[in-house]
């Protein structure tokens, strides 16, 4: 059975950082893409980055580019974010995502249950 | 970047009605589409990818159809257990946008 746990969430002031994991398991993790896509209260969802399986290439949603990082570690079957400079708009439920097929260009069949980053001062 | 926007933004229809939701791509995107179902308080489900591909395990009341720009997920008979908002998602290249939802309710 395909998990992810994501953790790492959290209350941070404006112009923090926080990273959040996500731990993978039920799957051979280095063969598929992994995401993170976002939600504010009350909002639609927000695609923010995806990493291929080999952590290789990685791709960032215009919001969050030069200040989150993506990245993995396939020994651990773990997916990261970094999240540095945060604003109050980056305030939402974090969610990471298994991309349907191998390469990154897919739709997410598995989504975790999603962790808190709440940005205020 | 290309931007995706669906409409309805809202519905409401009665139970065993067919309903139809659009996604429209600024820019061709071949069939480089997902449709994801959310229930209140619930992680999103993907539920058709290749914008006609039904993932497993969705009923097969719920349909994809669409190529280039222009995308329509029907439900073909509209059960309660259905309310929830819908998501369109290209991903022909990054980023990887998500339209806007799609929010529907029984009448």
């Amino acid at each position: 059975e395909v998990q992810l746990l994501e953790s790492g969430g959290g209350l941070v002031q404006p112009g923090g950082s926080l990273r959040l994991s996500c731990a993978a398991s039920g799957f051979t993790f280095s063969s598929y893409a992994m995401s993170w896509v976002r939600q504010a209260p009350g909002k639609g969802l927000e695609w923010v980055s995806v990493i291929t399986g080999s952590g290789g290439s990685t791709y960032y949603a215009d919001s969050v580019k030069g200040r989150f990082t993506i990245s993995r570690d396939n020994s651990k079957n773990t997916l990261y974010l970094q999240m540095n400079s945060l604003r109050a708009e980056d305030m939402a439920v974090y969610y990471c995502a298994k991309s349907e097929a191998s390469s990154w260009y897919s739709g997410n069949d598995y989504w975790g249950q999603g962790t808190l980053v709440t940005v205020s001062p | 970047d290309i931007q995706m926007t669906q409409s309805p933004s809202s519905l409401s229809a009665s139970v065993g009605d067919r309903v139809t939701i659009t996604c429209r791509a600024s820019q061709g995107i071949s069939n480089y589409l997902a449709w994801y179902q959310q229930k209140p308080g619930k992680v999103p489900k993907l539920l058709i990818y290749a914008a006609s591909t039904l993932q497993s395990g969705v009923p097969s009341r719920f349909s994809g159809s669409g190529s280039g720009t222009d995308f329509t997920l029907t439900i073909s008979s509209l059960q309660p257990e259905d309310v929830a908002t819908y998501y369109c998602q290209k991903y022909n290249s990054a980023p990887l946008t998500f339209g806007q939802g799609t929010k529907l309710e029984i009448k």
